[in-house]
């Protein structure tokens, strides 16, 4: 089983300083043949469904601000929000879709410090 | 505009069956895999089940296996969950989510399993 394991389950950060969370997967999420990592990063705020803000690890999606980057290969992700506003207060979650069993990380809880 | 609407949700009791909908639009349907994912109250996301676009292929998380039923009808741009034997571990919020890096999410409907 793929279990997708996030560090820390909490974070405060002040406002306009980089916050980091860490996902780490059991097994590798890298697919040889096209070099791609199965891994995902989702933001989710209070009373809302989760939004996709990062997918094969470092891409971006469409609308989400270049504060948001991804890194990490295999087995070791990072998700970095270079400098941190209001209104990125919320949890993020990791995802891994390398298997059809899809698997998310426990989440990691961020807040203004 | 891209919209998933859920509906389906309510309270039923343990031993109980419910089927959940999400109605899509805004999308070629008929072109996504589609799923099912949960939230229990106060606690993080769960992968429940998958689709392929054909309905060819259907994927489940182990709990849930032998007692939901994932399905689509590309006609009616709808996918379903056929929950059955519900438990209160089932009790969440279920939301029909788009693709394979799920890049679309509905707001979800609200699962009650209580006697």
């Amino acid at each position: 089983d793929f279990v997708m394991t996030q560090s820390p389950d909490s974070l405060a950060v002040s406002l306009g300083e980089r916050a980091t969370i860490n996902c780490k997967s059991s097994q590798s999420v890298l697919y040889s043949s096209n070099n791609k990592n199965y891994l995902a990063w989702y933001q989710q705020k209070p009373g809302q469904p989760p939004k996709l803000l990062i997918y094969w690890a470092s891409t971006r999606e469409s609308g989400v601000p270049e504060r948001f980057s991804g890194s990490g290969s295999e087995t070791d992700f990072t998700l970095t929000i270079s400098s941190l506003q209001a209104e990125d207060v919320a949890v993020y979650y990791c995802q891994q879709y390398y298997t059809s069993l899809y698997t998310f990380g426990q989440g990691t809880k961020l807040e203004i410090k | 505009e891209m919209q998933l609407v859920e509906s389906g949700g309510g309270l039923v009791h343990p031993g109980g069956s419910l089927r959940l909908s999400c109605v899509a639009s805004g999308f070629t349907f008929s072109n996504s895999w589609m799923n099912w994912v949960r939230q229990a109250p106060g606690k993080g996301l769960e992968w429940v089940a998958s689709v392929k676009e054909d309905g060819s292929e259907k994927n489940y998380m182990d709990s849930v296996k032998g007692r939901f039923t994932i399905s689509r009808d590309n006609g009616e741009n709808s996918l379903y969950l056929h929950m059955n034997t519900l438990t209160d571990e089932d009790t969440a919020i279920y939301y029909c989510a788009r693709g394979v890096a799920l890049d679309y999410w509905g707001q979800g409907t609200l699962v009650t399993v209580s006697s």
